[in-house]
């Protein structure tokens, strides 16, 4: 079970906002950066948001991060069909010396 | 451009071991810290071990600690996880990943390998 909490789906359809919550605690996610993965079906994870909302370059601002205490989110806006893929929030763990990721959230663009 | 090359997956039994390598080129490899990423059928992204970039630093998750040993060769731009006393719960697609930073305990996995598969069965 993972320490960093995620829902296990999300769907939208195209052009909606959906967000994606991300639950920690005091030791990962309330004292570390927060970052978020995508891994579309069949490829490599790939960076999607790093130091809890900064874009790599090539990703889209229709992507967006926050953290608040010990939770994170990411948004997506103007949801496309190429979005459809698991989405994973990753932080350092202070007090377990591991990096942790959630369980992933898989998102249906219907 | 970088590149990150997995191998040395396979077919193996429960208890054996196995070694993983990843070739790493389009960088200089001793600027940063690397990982493993596992994901099992069915499952999520597991983070496995981390390595700095002078090997300093090794961290790993608790569910390898005392079976992975995680190394690097700066020579030869390599990175490498020694697996011992595998079992049926470590059959996954194992990615290598670059840190962003020279260290495993900061950063973030800025980019990641095709992955090599490791199946533990009998």
């Amino acid at each position: 079970q993972s320490v960093l909490t995620q829902p296990p789906s999300a769907s939208g359809t195209p052009g909606q906002r959906v967000t994606i919550s991300c639950s920690g605690s005091s030791s990962n996610i309330g004292g570390n950066y927060v970052y978020w993965y995508q891994q579309l079906p069949g490829t490599a994870p790939k960076i999607l948001l790093y130091m809890n909302h900064q874009r790599p370059s090539g990703v889209p601002d229709r992507f967006s991060g926050s953290k608040s205490g010990t939770s994170a989110s990411l948004a997506i806006s103007g949801l496309r069909s190429e979005d459809e893929a698991d989405y994973y929030c990753a932080a350092w763990d202070d007090s377990l010396s591991v990096w942790m990721f959630g369980g992933g959230t898989k998102l249906t663009v219907l | 451009e970088v590149q990150l090359v997995e191998s040395g997956g396979g077919l193996v039994q429960p208890g054996r071991s196995l070694r993983l390598s990843c070739a790493a080129s389009g960088f200089t490899f001793d600027d940063y810290g690397m990982h493993w990423v596992r994901r099992a059928p069915g499952k999520g992204l597991e983070w496995v071990s981390g390595i700095s970039w002078n090997s300093g630093s090794k961290v790993y998750s608790d569910s390898v600690k005392g079976r992975f040993t995680i190394s690097r060769d700066n020579a030869k731009n390599s990175l490498y996880l020694q697996m011992n006393s595998l079992r049926a719960e470590d059959m996954a697609l194992y990615y290598c990943a670059r840190s962003s930073d020279y260290y495993d305990t900061s950063g973030h996995f800025d980019f990641w390998g095709q992955g090599t598969l490791v199946t533990v069965s009998s």
